[in-house]
């Protein structure tokens, strides 16, 4: 079975520029997550999607936003790009339907970006 | 404010023994946690997890123990090998009512081991 997948591994943007990221979950799941990670901040939670629906968002700007698709397929796109958005992004999904804690969460290799 | 963190950020051990990397929470309520492994240029490995209502759990080569009392919980890595060379991640589940996936992690600890 695959697992999470994430397009594409290594970007170079400018800044002001926008990025779209690509992920696609395990086969079945349909809860996926997004995370940045960042030497200084660590990882940090950005949103959940489920049932194309967000149910839950970190503390970022509104310049970071996502989607999710009905194949459970989810994009995340942040716009006016910054210095301090360069980091390693990550997706994540799991299968529960259910909310809650106690969902395993697998993640992806995740997409490098850097902003110049 | 609320957070898991690690003791230590480093720890470095001889191939052949055993490893122990600890992280401490402060959300009483938390009630599932997880231990990732993280290799270079990688995304975050699930290595085990373990409910509030459980003080030990056992994987292949990997126990994590939970402390509710002093809100401490770590992970045990017995005859560490080279390949267990990696930064270990504590992450708490925040996730609540109808969303999932909202873990708070830890800063990390960066396990080398000595051949």
């Amino acid at each position: 079975k695959a697992g999470v997948t994430q397009t594409p591994r290594y970007l170079i943007k400018t800044r002001g520029q926008q990025v779209t990221l690509s992920c696609s979950p395990i086969s079945g799941h349909r809860s996926v997550s997004w995370y940045q990670q960042t030497p200084g901040q660590g990882l940090q939670f950005l949103f959940e999607y489920f049932s194309e629906t967000q149910r839950n968002k970190g503390n970022f700007p509104g310049r970071f936003s996502g989607r999710q698709f009905s194949n459970s397929r989810s994009e995340m796109n942040v716009s006016t790009l910054e210095l301090g958005d360069s980091a390693l992004y990550l997706c994540a999904s799991s299968l529960a339907q259910l909310g809650g804690s106690g969902n395993t969460i697998y993640f992806g290799e995740g997409s490098w970006l850097t902003v110049v | 404010g609320e957070s898991v963190g690690l003791h230590l950020p480093t720890l470095s051990v001889q191939e052949g023994d055993n490893s122990i990397i600890n992280c401490a929470y402060s959300n009483s309520a938390s009630d599932y946690f997880i231990w990732y492994k993280q290799e270079s240029g990688k995304g975050p490995q699930f290595i085990i997890d373990i409910r509030s209502n459980m003080d030990k759990r056992q994987g292949q080569r990997v126990t994590v123990l939970l402390n509710k009392t002093v809100k401490h919980l770590s992970l045990q890595i017995a005859a560490t090998q080279p390949g267990d060379s990696a930064v270990y991640f504590c992450a708490e589940d925040r996730s609540y009512g109808g969303s999932q996936g909202n873990l708070i992690f830890g800063k990390g600890t960066k396990l080398s081991v000595k051949p």
